[in-house]
């Protein structure tokens, strides 16, 4: 199937630990993102990456770093995590085509989501 | 700073009913606007993508309109089934990002 995937779908883990994501899309894109949605349902968006640029929301604490080792796979790890950090995590990606100043950044593909509970 | 709103913040009809769904941002300047739907417990399936040199956009019984200048999208869903319960997002993206700004959603229950 082609699609945006995430592993693991739960993780419950204790505070202090170290954790991480895993996202992959075969979509062929080439810019994928991190998205976390709070216990209110609010989608904020943690960071865009391509293999050129990578985009900070400037509210993610450096806890958070994306970790990306090719182009379908953008991974998520998060050091000394927090009670704060349990949410749902969504990965996603689209296809940014053409050139600075002409670029079209397309559809975005969402995964189903990582539910990270910090105990 | 983009601020993206949805009302109403949940909506139930009967079955068979048209419905809109509003979405309003702040700041004009924008490169695209998309909708999502999301189902309990799961990620986003994309509804429709509309440009900002766009006026709207058709996928089957999903209509989604786009006023620039007023700062408004609105999601369109006829003859509403049971199936299209779920939450609808609306997310924009500013020029010159790659970066969404969502709305909170609003939570639609189709009653049979």
């Amino acid at each position: 199937d082609t699609a945006v995937s995430q592993t693991p779908k739960y993780l419950v883990t204790q505070m202090g630990n170290d954790k991480s994501i895993k996202c992959e899309q075969n979509l062929g894109h080439d810019t994928m993102y991190w998205y976390k949605q709070d216990s209110k349902k609010f989608l904020k968006i943690m960071f865009s990456y391509n293999n050129k640029e990578l985009i900070i929301n400037e509210t993610v604490p450096n806890r958070f770093s994306p970790k990306s080792p090719d182009k379908a796979h953008l991974n998520l790890h998060i050091n000394s995590l927090e009670l704060g950090d349990s949410a749902v995590y969504f990965c996603a990606s689209s296809q940014v085509t053409g050139v600075s100043g002409g670029r079209v950044y397309n559809e975005q593909f969402f995964g189903p989501g990582t539910r990270l509970t910090v105990l | 700073k983009q601020e993206v709103t949805q009302i109403p913040a949940a909506l139930s009809v009967p079955e068979g009913e048209n419905l809109v769904l509003n979405c309003s941002f702040t700041d004009s300047a924008i490169y695209n606007l998309q909708w999502f739907r999301q189902d309990p417990g799961k990620g986003l399936t994309s509804l429709l993508l509309i440009q900002s040199s766009q006026r709207e956009q058709t996928s089957g019984r999903l209509n989604a309109s786009l006023d620039k200048s007023s700062g408004r999208s609105t999601l369109y869903i006829a003859a509403s089934q049971p199936g299209d319960s779920a939450t609808y997002l609306c997310a924009v993206r500013r020029v010159y990002g790659q970066n969404f700004v969502f709305g909170p959603g609003t939570r639609l229950s189709v009653l049979p």
